[in-house]
């Protein structure tokens, strides 16, 4: 079945650690794309990449960072520079700018 | 700015009534448009989309939406709710002129009472 996977489903993060999400799809798009979710907010754009080797800073990338190395892998680290990391995060890909399709996310817990 | 507004953070309605969840964008030019669901602690799920067509989209689940271009809106609507569709709506718009980014309304929470 093709989809798109996230990876752990929950994260903890101590302070001043650097953790990394995976995002990995088997649909052959060539557009992935990192959003956060908080309580009662709208998704927000981190990170979002067109093709292999390319990415994009969205609304909120401070604190983050990515890597498109392979069309199919999208990962995305939360630094320690960002201070609030937690949140439900979300990766999504589509076929150039069509239709975006998402992942089951991942929860960021702060210990 | 352009924006995406979805009226009312949470709405509560019996099962088997009708179900209308309001959003409103921010623009002249008629963008393109989405409905996505979310159940608790899942990603999102593309209910519907439109795309130029027809006005009156039909998407999954018995919902639909209406594309009004004279209102700057594009309600979703289901006749008659059922209790497995409690869940979290998302609006988002995509302009023409912006070709990848999204933009999310802050959701819409369904109560569905038995």
């Amino acid at each position: 079945d093709g989809g798109i996977t996230q990876s752990p489903k929950y994260l903890f993060r101590k302070e001043g650690q650097n953790v990394t999400l995976s995002c990995e799809q088997n649909l052959n798009h060539d557009a992935m794309y990192w959003y956060r979710q908080d309580p009662g907010q709208g998704l927000r754009l981190i990170y979002y990449s067109q093709i292999v080797n390319d990415f994009q800073k969205g609304d909120i990338a401070e604190g983050y960072s990515v890597s498109r190395e392979k069309k199919e892998s999208f990962p995305l680290t939360v630094t320690s520079a960002q201070k609030n990391p937690t949140a439900f995060y979300l990766c999504a890909s589509s076929v150039g700018g069509e239709t975006q399709y998402f992942g089951p996310g991942t929860r960021l817990l702060v210990l | 700015a352009q924006s995406v507004t979805q009226l009312g953070s949470h709405v509560s309605v019996s099962e088997g009534a009708l179900v209308l969840l309001r959003c409103n964008y921010s623009s002249s030019v008629p963008p393109y448009l989405f409905w996505y669901v979310q159940y608790p602690n899942q990603g999102l799920q593309l209910l519907l989309k439109y795309t130029s067509a027809a006005t009156l989209v039909k998407g999954i689940n018995g919902f639909e939406a209406e594309f009004k271009k004279s209102e700057t809106s594009f309600h979703l609507t289901k006749p008659s709710a059922h209790m497995s569709d409690a869940a979290e709506y998302f609006c988002a718009v995509k302009w023409r002129d912006s070709s990848y980014k999204l933009i999310f309304g802050s959701g819409t929470r369904l109560l569905v009472r038995p």
